[in-house]
């Protein structure tokens, strides 16, 4: 599986924009980005994913570089709630393999 | 809430034991994922089934085991317990593109 690179940690103000990298340099035509997040004491959640545009959804935005050797989460304006690890994840579709290769992820502080 | 169940929260037992993990999906998906989150590997996936057949194995201990069901439910059996297996055990089920945790099972082995 390709490999994702994330920041070990951020931090971000309540009610600003937080924006996430994630590098996946060595990543295939068939790899689908998606991004779950795993809040204090849960098991992970999911938050979006893309393949070659931009998307968005009421939790988030993807923003996907032209070459997609990247890609960013954008949290429009933090709460509190949104403190958690992110994980970028590169996924493939088609055959019979489905399930979640997880990095370390990056830590998301938000400070009131 | 997932809509996923996962039983027992916690579970506390001795080196040497077995255990058993319930899950239950979501109503109507196929496919269930289980995952163990450890301090020192992360969130490893272990096995996926899919309409009770296994689809896909990933980093899972031959001491471990798991099986889905008629109705879907699936159980992840852990035998000759060691002090590393300590742990959390997630349980994910799945229709299509997301996957739906559930809350987890922590696993103390004494």
């Amino acid at each position: 599986d390709a490999k994702t690179t994330q920041p070990n940690s951020m931090e971000s103000n309540e009610e600003e924009p937080v924006h996430l990298p994630c590098n996946h340099s060595t990543i295939s035509g068939t790899d689908y980005i998606h991004w779950y997040r795993q809040l204090p004491s849960q098991g992970p959640e999911y938050v979006i994913h893309g393949l070659t545009s931009n998307v968005n959804n009421r939790m988030a935005s993807l923003a996907i570089a032209e070459d997609r050797k990247s890609s960013t989460l954008i949290l429009h304006r933090a709460t509190l709630r949104d403190a958690a690890v992110y994980y970028c994840i590169l996924r493939v579709y088609g055959g019979s393999q489905g399930n979640l290769i997880f990095g370390k992820g990056t830590k998301l502080s938000v400070k009131p | 809430d997932s809509g996923v169940t996962q039983t027992p929260k916690h579970l506390i037992t001795a080196t040497g034991q077995r255990v058993t993990l319930r899950c239950s999906p979501r109503s109507g998906d196929l496919s269930v994922y289980w995952y163990q989150q450890s301090l020192d590997q992360g969130l490893q996936f272990l096995i996926q089934y899919y309409n009770g057949e296994e689809r896909a194995k990933g980093n899972i201990l031959e001491r471990f085991s798991a099986q889905q069901f008629p109705d879907l439910h699936s159980e992840l059996n852990l035998s000759s317990l060691e002090l590393g297996d300590s742990a959390l055990y997630f349980c994910a089920s799945s229709a299509a593109v997301e996957q739906f945790f559930g809350p987890g099972t922590r696993l103390t082995v004494l």
